[in-house]
């Protein structure tokens, strides 16, 4: 079956310090994995995608997410954590559906991070 | 603002009622979804429409009945739903979902539905 894992249900992390949020996927076919953000009483902001090409994607204010074919994964970076990065974070996958494309999303992981 | 906007942002019903959520997106795409979203459980597609026609029902209750009149609005009709049914009710738009596109969904505010 085609799914999304998010392992972890909330990172805490000191501001300043690095930040990861992980996510691992299971797909037939080429993975084209994306990373949204959440923040309260908001919808799902898009923050970058892996399509092709450069493992290391760049996206939206500052993150990162680096795509590892062998070991599955697709983890969201950010090499310094701002207060206002916590927000619910999820990872999400395109699968085929009848010719159409579709997204599977992780459960999520919640972000804190702390001044 | 993500050019999608929803209405009404809340909504309280009783298990009798009828009631609609609407969807418009500004976005000029020509796909449009809608997920639910309860807590502690991942998004959840409902359906998706891809240049008007209906591409997926993610076998939905038919309590929930779709409409989309054209490209930018998109209805979602109740009626005799669940305390269960209570959630955040997310509308997505996207340039396109046909298999050959890649294009990631901007996602509006949602409707926070709580079924009494």
């Amino acid at each position: 079956a085609q799914s999304v894992a998010q392992p972890e249900d909330q990172v805490n992390v000191a501001e300043g310090n690095p930040l990861t949020v992980k996510c691992t996927y299971s797909v037939s076919g080429n993975p084209y994995l994306f990373w949204y953000v959440q923040y309260p009483n908001r919808g799902l902001q898009f923050l970058l995608k892996y399509i092709t090409g450069d493992n290391l994607v760049k996206g939206s204010y500052g993150f990162e997410a680096e795509f590892n074919k062998s070991q599955t994964s697709f983890h969201l970076k950010k090499p310094s954590a701002l207060v206002s990065d916590s927000a619910l974070y999820f990872c999400a996958v395109r699968v085929l559906s009848g010719g159409y494309n579709k997204l599977i999303f992780g459960a999520g992981t919640r972000l804190a991070v702390h001044p | 603002e993500t050019g999608v906007t929803q209405t009404p942002r809340h909504l309280v019903m009783g298990m009798t009622n009828k009631k609609s959520l609407k969807c418009e997106q500004h976005l000029g795409h020509n796909a449009m979804y809608w997920y639910k979203q309860s807590a502690k459980k991942p998004l959840e597609l409902m359906f998706v429409y891809n240049f008007k026609e209906q591409t997926e029902n993610n076998s939905v209750p038919s309590r929930f009945s779709p409409e989309c009149p054209n490209s930018s609005h998109l209805f979602l009709h109740l009626h005799t739903l669940q305390p269960e049914d209570s959630a955040l009710y997310l509308c997505a738009s996207s340039q396109d979902a046909t298999s050959g596109s890649l294009y990631e969904q901007y996602f509006g505010p949602g409707t926070r539905l709580t079924v009494t």
